[in-house]
């Protein structure tokens, strides 16, 4: 079944506290993202990556990394977490930037 | 740089009646593609639509239509006959042929009520 899987779905942590967000793909697809999404603010892009060692930010990457070093997975990076970055995660795929994008179920991150 | 405008924050309609979601969007790119994303109370997201720039067409699936108009920069989203299965928040997004980002609207959230 073609999908995104993104770990965890739900995390609470502390403040400062160094964490990571998972995101796989199994459908080969060259361009992967991660998005934040807030309430009134919609899906604001963090970082985005066009294929395999060719990532850039996005829109609010401040606060987070990412890397991309094989084609299907993707993970989201908080060095530091701050309460400001408790928010809803999705990450997606898809084969190209302009084709339809698959997301992942999102990660609720709470930040304390 | 690229923008998606939702104007409609929240929407409510009583069951059967027709429902249109405005999108208007911003882009200096010749080529740019639209889509339309739903995310029902369970939170995923969901494709619904891609448009090209090159096709005005209107298109309609079932219930679902969709109105793109270059001249009005507009990519309106129509829903017949409305259903509670329908309440959802509804995204609108854009990418340009010059772009690496997929930019989307702040979302408009429909409410059925039956």
């Amino acid at each position: 079944e073609a999908q995104v899987t993104q770990n965890p779905r739900y995390l609470i942590t502390v403040t400062g506290k160094k964490l990571t967000v998972t995101c796989s793909q199994n459908m080969n697809h060259e361009y992967m993202s991660w998005y934040r999404q807030d309430p009134g603010l919609g899906l604001r892009q963090i970082y985005y990556s066009m294929n395999v060692e060719v990532t850039d930010k996005g829109d609010v990457p401040e606060g987070y990394k990412v890397s991309r070093k094989e084609k299907r997975n993707f993970p989201l990076i908080l060095e530091s977490p701050s309460p400001n970055q408790t928010s809803l995660y999705f990450c997606a795929s898809s084969l190209i930037l302009n084709t339809e994008a698959f997301f992942g179920q999102g990660t609720r991150l709470t930040v304390v | 740089a690229q923008k998606v405008t939702q104007a409609q924050t929240e929407i409510s309609v009583v069951e059967k009646e027709d429902v249109t979601l405005d999108c208007v969007y911003e882009t200096r790119d010749t080529t740019y593609y639209l889509f339309w994303y739903k995310q029902p109370p369970s939170g995923e997201l969901v494709f619904l639509i891609r448009r090209n720039s090159f096709d005005e067409q209107n298109e309609i699936s079932g219930r679902y239509s969709w109105n793109f108009q270059k001249s009005t920069s507009s990519f309106n989203f129509t829903i017949t006959a409305s259903q509670v299965v329908d309440s959802a928040v509804y995204f609108c997004a854009l990418t340009g042929a010059g772009s690496y980002q997929l930019t989307f609207g702040k979302g408009t959230k429909l409410s059925v009520i039956p």
